[in-house]
C-alpha cells in the first residue's frame, strides 16, 4: 500500500523556520523524484519544489528561492522541505506527492503550516 | 509561467446529468515527442488530490469511465457523462510542460 505521511507542520511566526519531513512507504521511493505542493486555506494548488531521485537536481517555484529547500534520504525513504524566513503568505498545507516528472500520482494528507505572529 | 484558466469556477449537477469542465493554457502543452502535458486531479473535501486523467484523455488507474478528457494544444476539457454524489469535489487542471507546474484555479462541483 502507498503511504506519504507528512510531518512538521506548526504555527510559526514570520521570519521563522521550519522542517517539514514525508515519510514514504510502497512506492519505490529512490527511484522517483519527489514534489512538494501547497494550498493556502480555501484557495488552489501551487507546485513548490522537486528534487530528482538521488537529490542533485532540484527545481523550486520563484516565491521559494533563497527561503526554501527540499531534501531527501534515500535509507530513510525520506523527503524534506526546509522553510526559511517564512512570510504570511506561505501558510497553506503543504503535501508531498510522487513525481512521475510530469505528474503527480500519489499524494499525503499534508501538513498544515501556519505564519503569524 | 504557463497561466492555466479554468472555466466555470463553479458547477451544480442533478445526479446522473452531465457536467464539463474548461481549461485554457496560455501556450501549446504539446511537446515535441507528441505528448501533451496536460492533466486533471480531482480534490475531494477533505482529501488530497486525486489523479483522474493523464496527457489529456487517458485515466489514471481506478477511475469510472464516466471520466473523459479531450483536447489539444492550448484547449481541453473534463467531462462527467452522469455526475454521482461521489463526485463532488474541487477539480483542478493542470500543466507540465515546464516549470513551474500551473494548476487552473479549480471548479468546485456540487450535486443539487
Amino acid at each position: 500500500e502507498v503511504q506519504l505521511v507528512e510531518s512538521g507542520g506548526d504555527l510559526v511566526q514570520p521570519g521563522g523556520s521550519l522542517r517539514l519531513s514525508c515519510a514514504a512507504s510502497g512506492i519505490s521511493f529512490s527511484g522517483h523524484w519527489m514534489s512538494w505542493v501547497r494550498q493556502a486555506p480555501g484557495k488552489g494548488l501551487e507546485w513548490v519544489a522537486n528534487i530528482n531521485q538521488d537529490g542533485s537536481d532540484e527545481n523550486y517555484v520563484d516565491s521559494v528561492k533563497g527561503r526554501f529547500t527540499i531534501s531527501r534520504d534515500n535509507a530513510k525513504n525520506s523527503l524534506y522541505l526546509q522553510m526559511n524566513r517564512l512570510r504570511a503568505e506561505d501558510t497553506a498545507v503543504y503535501y508531498c506527492a510522487r513525481d512521475r516528472e510530469t505528474l503527480f500520482d500519489y499524494w499525503g494528507q499534508g501538513t498544515l503550516v501556519t505564519v503569524s505572529s | 509561467d504557463i497561466v492555466v484558466t479554468q472555466t466555470p469556477l463553479s458547477l451544480s449537477v442533478t445526479p446522473g446529468q452531465p457536467a464539463s469542465i474548461s481549461c485554457k493554457s496560455s501556450q501549446s502543452l504539446l511537446n515535441s515527442d507528441g505528448k501533451t502535458f496536460f492533466y486533471w486531479y480531482l480534490q475531494k473535501p477533505g482529501q488530497p488530490p486525486q489523479l483522474l486523467i493523464y496527457e489529456v484523455s487517458n485515466r489514471f488507474s481506478g477511475v469510472p469511465d464516466r471520466f473523459s478528457g479531450s483536447g489539444s494544444g492550448t484547449d481541453f476539457t473534463l467531462k462527467i457523462s452522469r455526475v454521482e454524489a461521489e463526485d463532488v469535489g474541487v477539480y483542478y487542471c493542470m500543466q507540465s510542460m515546464q516549470l513551474p507546474r500551473t494548476f487552473g484555479q479549480g471548479t468546485k462541483l456540487e450535486i443539487k
